[in-house]
């Protein structure tokens, strides 16, 4: 079972302010990087799936970075909303499309 | 498009019962996988069906049972119950066994007293 590492836990951020978290996994036997958005109450929703080292994805005001080779991929967000709070989850994927999943980066963004 | 489907939402059960959890995979989607949120922690793989055989296991003990139906429903069976096992439950669906991303459920949040 991977170590899938995430930073910081919480934070808040202002209005208006851009963030970014990172995410940590083994980056030996690599398969996929998976990012997804948890708004309380409801499901998780995919944001980003990530195999190619350098890579960068966008959605709206929100980005992702991927590093395999050291390990670690990093979610922008520019410019934060109120819709924007929620818990980030990253996951690296194992096997057949199985994910180690870290604990999230809970964001509050503060209007 | 049907999305993922879990019933039921809540329920409460005691220590040495049995539960069974239902799940709805979004349509066209032939794979499932169970993963369990206990209270501070990240979701954690239990098992993953598709096309009705169980298609890898993550560390959780034979009492953790499924299903997959030919209509790629599924079901998680829990048998003696324990307090630990008290988390929530996510049912995710996906097409194939490749690189696509997850589509959750809500959940079936189980508490044991």
């Amino acid at each position: 079972i991977l170590n899938v590492e995430q930073s910081p836990q919480s934070l808040h951020v202002q209005e208006g302010d851009s963030t970014n978290f990172t995410c940590s996994f083994p980056s030996s036997n690599f398969y996929a990087l998976h990012w997804y958005r948890w708004e309380t109450a409801k499901s998780p929703e995919a944001l980003f799936v990530m195999t190619l080292n350098g890579d960068e994805k966008k959605k709206g005001r929100i980005s992702a970075t991927l590093n395999t080779k050291e390990g670690y991929s990093y979610l922008y967000i520019k410019g934060s909303q109120p819709e924007d709070s929620a818990t980030y989850l990253c996951a690296s994927r194992y096997g057949n499309n199985r994910l180690a999943f870290g604990k999230g980066n809970q964001v509050v963004v503060i209007p | 498009e049907t999305g993922v489907t879990q019933s039921p939402t809540h329920l409460i059960k005691t220590r040495g019962q049995q539960v069974t959890l239902r799940c709805s995979s979004q349509s066209g989607h032939n794979t499932v996988s169970w993963y369990q949120q206990a209270l501070g922690q990240g979701p954690q793989f239990i098992f993953q069906y598709y096309r009705e055989e169980e298609n890898g296991r993550g560390n959780f003990p034979p009492r953790f049972s499924g299903l997959q139906f030919p209509n790629y429903s599924s079901e998680l069976n829990v048998n003696a119950l324990e307090l630990d096992d008290s988390a929530l439950y996510l049912c995710a669906s996906s097409l194939g066994q490749g690189g696509s991303p997850l589509h959750f459920g809500n959940g079936t949040r189980l508490t044991v007293t």
